[in-house]
């Protein structure tokens, strides 16, 4: 398995204002993502984190909106930048395994009034 | 498109009843399927995968088979407990080690004493 530790777990957040998580994880790994879940929802995937190189975005996502840093092969930010309530979720990092298995960090709680 | 079909929820069952959660996909190919257990308040975990046809995972007392011909990998628990109450979500690798990790909607399963 892996361990995957989130900061901070949780916010509350005024609109207009931006925060950064950040993951880290025990061993180094080539794969790591940002996913977002929506109160009652499945996951959404917002990027691929890539060491050394802009971050991938899925559709519906912008560097501009979610700015995502990975200086080195265990260590990922995500910022949440200009909040407004719609972005009250939860993240969660993720890494994937050379063994194809995708484990999730504990989710950082984000509320936005 | 790929996609996972996940049956609705909420489910509710009485402790130490039988549980099944019907899941299915649709993909070229022969992604790696696993199965992620939300606890209330926390993050993702990894409950079981299996990565090709008629394997089976397992894991507390959680089982599920990759059936190819039928494209499922139904969840089932012989017995469950109160504390299995959580949210389910069957998920499958398209792909390949670069492809995406594809979400069902989730079930809600709670168990009553």
């Amino acid at each position: 398995s892996a361990v995957i530790s989130q900061k901070p777990s949780r916010d509350i957040c005024q609109r207009g204002t931006s925060l950064t998580i950040q993951c880290q994880v025990d061993s180094q790994v080539t794969m790591m993502f940002w996913y977002r879940q929506q109160p009652g929802q499945s996951l959404t995937l917002i990027a691929t984190a890539n060491q050394g190189s802009e971050a991938t975005y899925e559709s519906g996502f912008v560097i501009d909106k979610f700015p995502i840093s990975r200086p080195n092969l265990t260590f990922s930010t995500l910022t949440v930048s200009n909040m407004s309530p719609e972005d009250s979720s939860i993240y969660l990092c993720s890494l994937r395994t050379v063994a194809d298995t995708q484990y999730f960090g504990p989710g950082t709680r984000l509320t936005v009034l | 498109g790929n996609s996972v079909t996940q049956m609705e929820g909420p489910v509710t069952l009485s402790e130490e009843a039988f549980l099944t959660i019907n899941c299915t996909y649709t993909a070229t190919g022969y992604p790696s399927l696993f199965w992620y257990v939300q606890y209330p308040g926390e993050g993702l975990q990894l409950l079981l995968k299996a990565t090709k046809a008629d394997d089976k995972g397992s894991n507390k007392g959680f089982e599920a088979t990759y059936r190819k011909e039928t494209t499922s990998f139904h969840l089932e628990k012989g017995s469950v407990q109160v504390s299995d109450s959580a949210v389910y979500f069957c998920a499958f690798l398209y792909g390949g080690s670069q492809g995406n990790l594809i979400f069902g909607k989730g079930t809600k399963l709670s168990v009553k004493p």
